[in-house]
């Protein structure tokens, strides 16, 4: 069964510091990678997500992941954040060969000082 | 349109006693999803229904009950609850199967067991 890690379980910054989550994942197989995002009070929505092609994938809200695939990675950055920011992100990968098993990672929280 | 909605928002039960947490979605989606998030641990699926008719277990499946009313409704059921239970809940629908789809969440149900 595959798994996910996100090293950062809080991450405190403040408005335009650069952000950079971790995201790795164990699976032997071909993966699909997701980053959804929780705002305060709201549900989960999707940022952005890899399936094939261009390993650098863009987002909504300027956010954007690399896909390492030697790494087994899939990390979030931001150039400049926002306290608009401030939520909590959650990695998520599929095997391509088992669609509705999407397997999340503990989720990151990040506060963004004004 | 309303997307997926969950009903209640938030309940306290006491151990023993049994509840169902109601899930609609009007996207005309094919697949959906039972997930529970708890701090630290991500969101673990609990009960999944790739289309009507059918229902699946996921990950920790145990002590839950699924129904897939319709096309539109898919129902969970705590036949005794449990304080491990106490959890906030999640539904998700999406069109299809294919692993790189989107899933498309609900707004949360709180459940605290004492």
């Amino acid at each position: 069964a595959q798994s996910v890690s996100q090293h950062n379980h809080h991450v405190i910054l403040s408005e335009a510091a650069s952000l950079e989550l971790g995201c790795n994942y164990s699976y032997g197989g071909t993966v699909n990678l997701f980053w959804y995002v929780q705002y305060p009070g709201q549900h989960l929505q999707l940022l952005l997500k890899y399936f094939s092609g261009d390993p650098l994938v863009k987002g909504i809200k300027g956010f954007e992941a690399e896909f390492i695939k030697s790494k087994f990675s899939f990390n979030l950055r931001k150039p400049s954040v926002q306290w608009s920011d401030t939520a909590e992100y959650f990695c998520a990968v599929t095997p391509k060969a088992a669609g509705n098993k999407l397997t999340f990672g503990g989720g990151t929280r990040v506060l963004v000082k004004p | 349109n309303a997307g997926v909605t969950q009903t209640p928002k938030f309940q306290v039960l006491k151990t023993g006693q049994s509840m169902t947490l109601q899930c609609a979605q009007d996207m005309n989606h094919n697949s959906m999803y039972w997930y529970r998030q708890d701090p630290g641990m991500g969101l673990r699926l609990i009960y999944y229904s790739a289309s009507e008719g059918t229902t699946d277990k996921g990950e920790v499946p145990n002590g839950y009950n699924v129904s897939r009313l319709n096309k539109r409704e898919f129902s969970l059921r705590l036949e005794s609850a449990a304080p491990s239970q106490t959890s906030v809940y999640f539904c998700a629908s999406r069109s299809g199967t294919s692993s790189w789809e989107t899933q498309y969440f609900g707004p949360g149900t709180r459940l605290l067991v004492l």
